[in-house]
C-alpha cells in the first residue's frame, strides 16, 4: 500500500477562495481523521469518521469547514471561504481503530497559503 | 486542548550522545503513543505503550510510563543525524472517546 495519500502537496489560494484538499486513506482502514497543524496551536484534530460516518466534527473551527468521505477510500476538507488565518499543514491519517492500540498513518500533509 | 505536553521544547545534541524528552499528561489515559515528524513531512508512529506496560523497547528507542505521575520519557540512544525530528506523544483515553490527543512536540537536532 502506497500509505495515506493526500493532494495537493501545496495550495496557494486567494482569501475568499474555495479551497478543497482531498485524501486517500489506507485501504482497509475504518477510521479517517483531519489535523491542522500550526505553530501557534500544535496538531489539532478538525474532524473524524468511522466507516465513512462523521463521529466528531467539534474540532471544525467554524461552519466554513466541512469534510465529507462519500466512500471508504476518499476524503474532502473544504474550506470556503478561505481566510489568511486558515493557513496551516493540514494532515489526513488513518487507522483500523480509534486510539486505543492502534496507531495512526498520516499522510504527507498539504500545506495551504491563504494570502 | 491539547493532553500531553512535552519537555524540553528543544534539544540539540552531538551525534552518539542519548536524547531523553518528557511527557506528562492530565487524565488517565488508555494508551501513550509517540510519533516523530520530519521537517516538511508528516507524523511517523515510532511506539504504544498501554497504560498497564511501564517500559518498552524498539531498537534504539527506550519509552517509559508513570501512570501515577501521569509522565513518560522517551529515551533515543546513540543518536545519529537522521534522528533529527520533532518528536510528539500522543495519548488516548475513554474520557476522550479514544481520541489520539497531541502534545506540542520536542524539536531535536542532531549535530554532526
Amino acid at each position: 500500500d502506497a500509505g495515506v495519500i493526500q493532494s495537493p502537496r501545496h495550495e496557494v489560494t486567494e482569501m475568499g477562495q474555495e479551497v478543497t484538499l482531498r485524501c486517500k486513506p489506507i485501504s482497509g482502514h475504518d477510521y479517517l481523521f483531519w489535523y491542522r497543524q500550526t505553530m501557534m496551536r500544535g496538531l489539532e484534530l478538525l474532524i473524524y469518521f468511522n466507516n465513512n460516518v462523521p463521529i466528531d466534527d467539534s474540532g471544525m473551527p467554524e461552519d466554513r469547514f466541512s469534510a465529507k468521505m462519500p466512500n471508504a477510500s476518499f476524503s474532502t476538507l473544504k474550506i470556503q471561504p478561505s481566510e489568511p488565518r486558515d493557513s496551516a499543514v493540514y494532515f489526513c491519517a488513518s487507522s483500523l481503530g480509534q486510539g486505543r492500540m492502534t496507531e495512526a498513518f498520516f499522510g504527507q500533509g498539504t500545506r495551504l497559503t491563504v494570502v | 486542548s491539547q493532553q500531553g505536553e512535552e519537555d524540553p521544547q528543544a534539544l540539540s545534541i552531538q551525534e552518539g550522545e542519548n536524547a531523553t524528552m518528557n511527557c506528562s499528561y492530565k487524565t488517565s489515559i488508555n494508551n501513550l503513543q509517540w510519533y516523530r515528524q520530519n521537517s516538511g513531512r508528516g507524523l511517523v508512529h515510532l511506539i504504544l505503550i498501554r497504560s498497564n506496560e511501564r517500559e518498552k523497547h524498539s531498537g534504539r528507542l527506550r519509552v517509559t510510563l508513570d501512570t501515577s505521575k501521569k509522565s513518560s520519557s522517551l529515551l533515543i540512544t546513540a543518536s545519529r543525524a537522521a534522528d533529527t525530528a520533532s518528536y510528539f506523544c500522543a495519548t488516548d483515553a475513554y474520557s476522550n472517546d479514544y481520541k489520539l490527543s497531541f502534545g506540542a512536540g520536542t524539536t531535536v537536532t542532531v549535530r554532526a
